[in-house]
């Protein structure tokens, strides 16, 4: 089955501890993005990558590092410095072309305790 | 800097009925796509519908249709004959034509009653 595959679903953390989100897509799509969703404030883009070993920052770049070593993987990582991480983070990709309809993962919520 | 607003936070409709939901953004380009989102609660995103700005002819999904006003800047989601499965969360979001970025509404919750 063609898709994107995000995990864990459920992710807790401590307070000071990076944690990495896996991403991964066997769609061959070019492009792919992460997300963060807060209630009431829909979703905001991290981080986004139009090839291979190449990513620009989103709206929300800070305390957030990302990496895309293949085309099929876009893991994010949540640092220590992100001052508010507890969020539902969404990955999603696309086919750069006229419309780059954006195609989504389950999610992962993470929560710092 | 481009913005899309919702301003209906929850919305509810009787099975069978009809229902729209609006969306309003502001943008000063002339090249762009318009989207509809719906989030059911498993919380994974599917795109409903999406809209070209370049085409005047409103964009038709089944049950579900725009109605894109360009000059307006409004692009509201009318759902027809609503089902219980239509119940979820619903964002619309602008992107440019020179860019990847999705810009997204703050949602509607729109509740499907029996």
């Amino acid at each position: 089955d063609g898709g994107i595959t995000q995990s864990p679903k459920y992710l807790f953390r401590k307070e000071g501890q990076n944690v990495t989100l896996s991403c991964e897509q066997n769609l061959n799509h070019d492009a792919m993005y992460w997300y963060r969703q807060d209630p009431g404030q829909g979703l905001r883009l991290i981080y986004y990558s139009q090839i291979v070993n190449d990513f620009q920052k989103g709206d929300i770049a800070e305390g957030y590092s990302v990496s895309r070593e293949k085309k099929e993987s876009f893991p994010l990582t949540v640092t220590s410095a992100q001052k508010n991480p507890t969020a539902f983070y969404l990955c999603a990709s696309s086919i750069l072309g006229q419309y780059n309809e954006q195609f989504f993962g389950p999610g992962t919520r993470l929560t710092v305790l | 800097a481009q913005t899309v607003t919702q301003s209906q936070p929850e919305m509810s409709v009787q099975e069978a009925e009809t229902v729209t939901l609006s969306c309003t953004y502001d943008t000063s380009e002339s090249d762009y796509y318009l989207f509809w989102y719906k989030q059911p609660p498993s919380r994974q995103m599917i795109l409903v519908i999406r809209q070209e700005a370049y085409k005047q002819q409103n964009a038709t999904e089944n049950r579900f249709s725009v109605n894109f006003q360009k000059a307006a800047k409004s692009f509201s989601l009318k759902i027809s004959d609503s089902q219980l499965g239509d119940a979820a969360m619903y964002f619309c979001a602008y992107r440019s034509g020179g860019t990847d970025k999705l810009i997204f509404g703050t949602g509607t919750r729109l509740q499907v009653f029996p």
